[in-house]
């Protein structure tokens, strides 16, 4: 079975920290990693991705680190903002064998940043 | 452009009764997918479209649920005689294509309350 464990469950930070939120898998096929941001009564936006060949990718505030060889990828938000506070899934793609590709998520980080 | 839209946002029916839920993907996306989130739960993969056709149904629970699309647009999700595990937000997401790195662009979702 195809899994994706994410941790962890909820985290509170102050203004300026870096939350760090962390994901392992277990199928070597999936081969794109992005993180979702869901604000309550919304559906998941996608905020940052990366590919199994690149070891980090830096995009604003968001970092997201990748370690091929232990199957982990982790999330690092830098200069944390109370605006930040909502939940986080990270999630891999790999082919499901019976016809399409596939996201599969964790079971999300609720994060709150306090002023 | 617009986004992904569903409706309708909240539905509260009996244990039992038939309820259908749509989506409308952004224009032009040809992929159309369809997940379910339980409270504190990651996303789970229901189905997914190319155009009109449904090559995955893996992720469907049972019988009691169905879907289909129409004009490679407008998709439906139905679930038979509620049963109140039924319960949870569906999302619908579509994106340009199955190519693995197209992102997913996330309705809302539909609130089902199964009294």
């Amino acid at each position: 079975q195809q899994q994706v464990k994410q941790s962890p469950q909820s985290l509170i930070v102050q203004k300026g920290g870096i939350p760090i939120i962390n994901c392992a898998y277990e199928n070597t096929a999936f081969d794109y990693f992005p993180w979702y941001q869901q604000f309550p009564g919304k559906g998941p936006a996608l905020l940052i991705a990366i590919r199994p060949d690149v070891s980090e990718k830096k995009e604003g505030r968001f970092t997201i680190s990748f370690n091929k060889s232990a199957k982990q990828f982790s999330l690092h938000i830098m200069d944390s903002q109370p605006g930040d506070s909502a939940t986080y899934f990270c999630a891999a793609l790999g082919y499901s064998g019976a016809g399409s590709y596939q996201l599969t998520f964790g079971k999300g980080t609720k994060l709150s940043v306090i002023p | 452009g617009a986004g992904v839209s569903q409706s309708p946002s909240n539905k509260v029916t009996e244990k039992g009764k038939d309820v259908e839920l749509r989506c409308d993907p952004i224009s032009g996306h040809t992929a159309l997918y369809w997940y379910r989130q339980s409270l504190g739960q990651g996303l789970e993969f229901l189905i997914y479209f190319q155009g009109n056709s449904a090559p995955d149904k893996s992720g469907l629970p049972s019988d009691r649920f169905s879907a289909e699309r129409t004009g490679g647009s407008v998709s439906t999700l139905t679930i038979q005689r509620t049963q109140q595990e039924d319960s949870a937000v569906y999302l619908c997401a579509s994106s340009l294509g199955q190519g693995g790195v197209q992102p997913q662009h996330f309705g809302d979702g539909t609130r089902l309350s199964i009294l």
